[in-house]
């Protein structure tokens, strides 16, 4: 089984529509993360989490909320999706410690109408 | 300016070649750089990890840094259509500025061409 996985793998919705991206991980880690990657601007910060208790924001958090609800287990929400939300996002987890290699989920492929 | 640049490509080459892919960084304090490798529809996983005291080897790849001009490199030898993928460079956490997490390059899309 693979040690990251997230849901849906692919989702269509429309505009002002509630979305949720869930993204669950085997290794043990703390650390957990959710990029969104657009061709030509490549992976973007959009939250972080070093443990459950501790959420901050990434590069552009604006439109997006998480939750944090075990160890495992890290979620994203966009509260009113817009068509600017397309994009491939991906759920990664790494050990603690400055750099530690960051382990990624396979990735979902939103598309906003 | 951003903490890496990294050209975006497309790089076309034929099976066989030597392929260079390169990375600007802006902090001459960074220690150490990743270069992540990303197939068509994967996440990115670590291809190599290297200190910034010179060049590391595995297999067909070599990634070089040069601190005087920051300057990250992946050289892949005898390239093959399997390398074909996108590959991103990746630069420490400054946590100098507070910054706690990776940092990554565009990525450049490669393909080996048989």
């Amino acid at each position: 089984d693979a040690d990251v996985t997230q849901t849906p793998r692919n989702r269509i919705t429309k505009t002002g529509k509630r979305i949720m991206l869930e993204c669950s991980q085997t290794k043990g880690h703390d650390r957990m993360y959710w990029y969104r990657q657009d061709p030509g601007l490549g992976l973007r910060l959009i939250y972080y989490s070093f443990d459950v208790k501790d959420i901050n924001k990434g590069e552009i958090s604006d439109g997006y909320s998480v939750s944090r609800q075990a160890q495992a287990k890290f979620s994203l929400s966009l509260e009113s999706a817009i068509p600017n939300q397309t994009a491939l996002y991906f759920c990664a987890t790494s050990g603690t410690g400055l750099g530690n290699e960051q382990f990624f989920g396979p990735g979902t492929r939103l598309t906003v109408l | 300016q951003k903490e890496v640049e990294q050209d975006p490509g497309p790089l076309s080459v034929p099976e066989g070649a030597i392929v260079s892919l390169n990375c600007t960084y802006s902090n001459s304090a960074f220690q150490y750089f990743m270069w992540y490798r990303q197939y068509s529809r994967k996440g990115p996983e670590l291809l190599m990890y290297t200190y910034s005291s010179g060049n590391k080897e595995d297999g067909r790849f070599t990634a070089q840094v040069d601190k005087s001009s920051k300057y990250i490199s992946l050289f892949i030898r005898d390239s093959q259509p399997s390398d074909s993928a996108t590959y991103l460079c990746a630069i420490p956490p400054d946590s100098g500025a507070g910054s706690y997490q990776l940092t990554f390059g565009k990525g450049t899309k490669l393909s080996v061409i048989p």
